[in-house]
């Protein structure tokens, strides 16, 4: 069963402004960590932010905020005053306790128009 | 601060040859390493983890195979490339097994078999 979800294949957004990426997911494990990777071209996997199921508050780094609604069970990525170098895939993830892998979604492709 | 490097960044092999990616990890001890694949287009798949020297678990039969002689080395093999091996590899390692352990991803390599 698909245990990450990220619906939006394809976005775009404007340099400056902010775009909200989307991800749902599926766990009966409590205790559970949501992570969101940027791909650029190059092909690295560049870890952006982290967010774990106790946490009580949205996490945040720079630009990156997660925006963790438990009982949606929803983990959406918004990036704020967005950058040409922005536009790259992003993908949402999810870790559950004691497990070796992290399950990762399909991606979303963001293009940040200038 | 950990680092971790994988090569060559690119492969161009002939169906049948053998394959040999390298990956090490540098600033940590007994990691978690890990294998990933990703096809054009798609997410990524695990493909092998190891928790310790010569600990190998396999998630998806195939031709390939993964060894761990050192703490901090890993490397992906095949004795006889496939077109469908085809992709983008990605090594990886993580701090441990638990929901909050972050999967850091080296540079990856393309391989293409022709």
């Amino acid at each position: 069963a698909q245990k990450i979800t990220q619906t939006q294949p394809g976005m775009f957004v404007q340099e400056k402004e902010a775009v909200t990426l989307d991800c749902t997911y599926d766990t009966s494990d409590p205790s559970y960590g949501l992570f969101w990777y940027k791909q650029p071209s190059s092909g690295e996997m560049i870890f952006l932010i982290y967010q774990g199921s106790y946490d009580q508050q949205n996490a945040t780094e720079g630009r990156y905020s997660l925006n963790f609604q438990k009982a949606r069970k929803s983990a959406n990525l918004v990036i704020s005053a967005s950058q040409l170098g922005d536009s790259a895939m992003y993908f949402c993830a999810m870790r559950e306790g004691g497990d070796n892998d992290m399950r990762f979604g399909a991606g979303t492709r963001l293009t940040v128009k200038p | 601060s950990q680092t971790i490097h994988q090569w060559p960044a690119t492969l161009v092999q002939p169906v049948g040859s053998p394959l040999s990616l390298e990956c090490t990890v540098e600033g940590t001890s007994n990691p978690n390493l890990y294998w990933y694949r990703q096809a054009a287009g798609r997410g990524l798949q695990l493909l092998f983890y190891s928790v310790g020297i010569g600990q190998i678990s396999s998630e998806v039969p195939q031709n390939l195979s993964a060894s761990r002689p050192q703490d901090r080395q890993f490397i992906l093999s095949s004795k006889k490339l496939l077109l469908s091996d085809s992709g983008f590899y990605l090594c990886a390692w993580s701090a441990g097994s638990t929901a909050g352990n972050t999967i850091y991803f080296g540079e990856g390599s393309w391989l293409t078999v022709v």
